[in-house]
């Protein structure tokens, strides 16, 4: 069964420092992978998606995530926090990539920014 | 820039009403989904549809919920009689089908009393 598992409920940060959310997924097939943005009281906005191109992805806001195969992993990095980052994000799988599949989400970690 | 909209976007209800919950997913879409996000906890889904059927549901999805799109524009989640486990944030999504790719709703609140 497909899964995702990310590391860390709470992450905080101080602003100006790396972001590094991780994210491990479980797929029995090359799955899509996704980040997810959730600010207080909206919807989720996608971050950027990985989607069996380049591993290297890059996304909105300065944020890039790089699919490492052989770690089973879709971490999610920003170099330089900014205090507008502070959100919950979410990283999500859809098995096989499939068109019109259902999304697996992570349990999500929370980022704090101190200033 | 095209947006999926939901209403309302906080709803109360005693247990036991019925309730439906709105979604104007992007019009040149084909993918329709419910997933919830139980405070706390993470996004889980619930029911994908397509061509005017669902494709597929999760456990959660039992016989008290049901989905439909009676027009061009709408897509409803019903939940027949409502549990105080049914409170959660519904979010609906939908998708072109461009590299499994969804773009969410804000979400409705639903709070059972």
């Amino acid at each position: 069964a497909q899964s995702v598992t990310q590391l860390g409920s709470h992450v905080s940060v101080s602003e100006g420092a790396l972001v590094l959310l991780r994210c491990n997924y479980s797929s029995s097939v090359p799955p899509y992978l996704f980040w997810y943005v959730q600010y207080p009281n909206q919807g989720l906005q996608l971050l950027l998606k990985y989607t069996s191109a380049a591993t290297l992805v890059k996304g909105i806001n300065g944020f890039e995530a790089e699919f490492k195969k052989s770690e089973t992993s879709f971490h999610l990095t920003k170099p330089s926090a900014h205090m507008s980052d502070a959100a919950e994000y979410f990283c999500a799988v859809s098995p096989g990539g499939n068109q019109g599949g259902k999304l697996i989400f992570g349990q999500g970690t929370e980022l704090s920014v101190k200033p | 820039e095209p947006e999926v909209t939901q209403t309302p976007s906080h709803q109360v209800t005693q247990m036991g009403q019925e309730v439906i919950l709105r979604c104007v997913p992007i019009s040149n879409h084909l993918y329709f989904y419910w997933y919830r996000q139980i405070l706390g906890q993470k996004v889980e889904f619930l029911v994908s549809f397509y061509n005017n059927e669902i494709s597929e549901k999760s456990e959660i999805f039992d016989d008290q919920f049901s989905v439909e799109r009676p027009d061009g524009s709408n897509f409803t989640l019903k939940i027949r009689s409502t549990k105080l486990e049914d409170s959660a944030m519904y979010f609906c999504a939908s998708g072109g089908g461009s590299h499994a790719e969804q773009f969410f709703g804000p979400g409705t609140r639903l709070t059972v009393l």
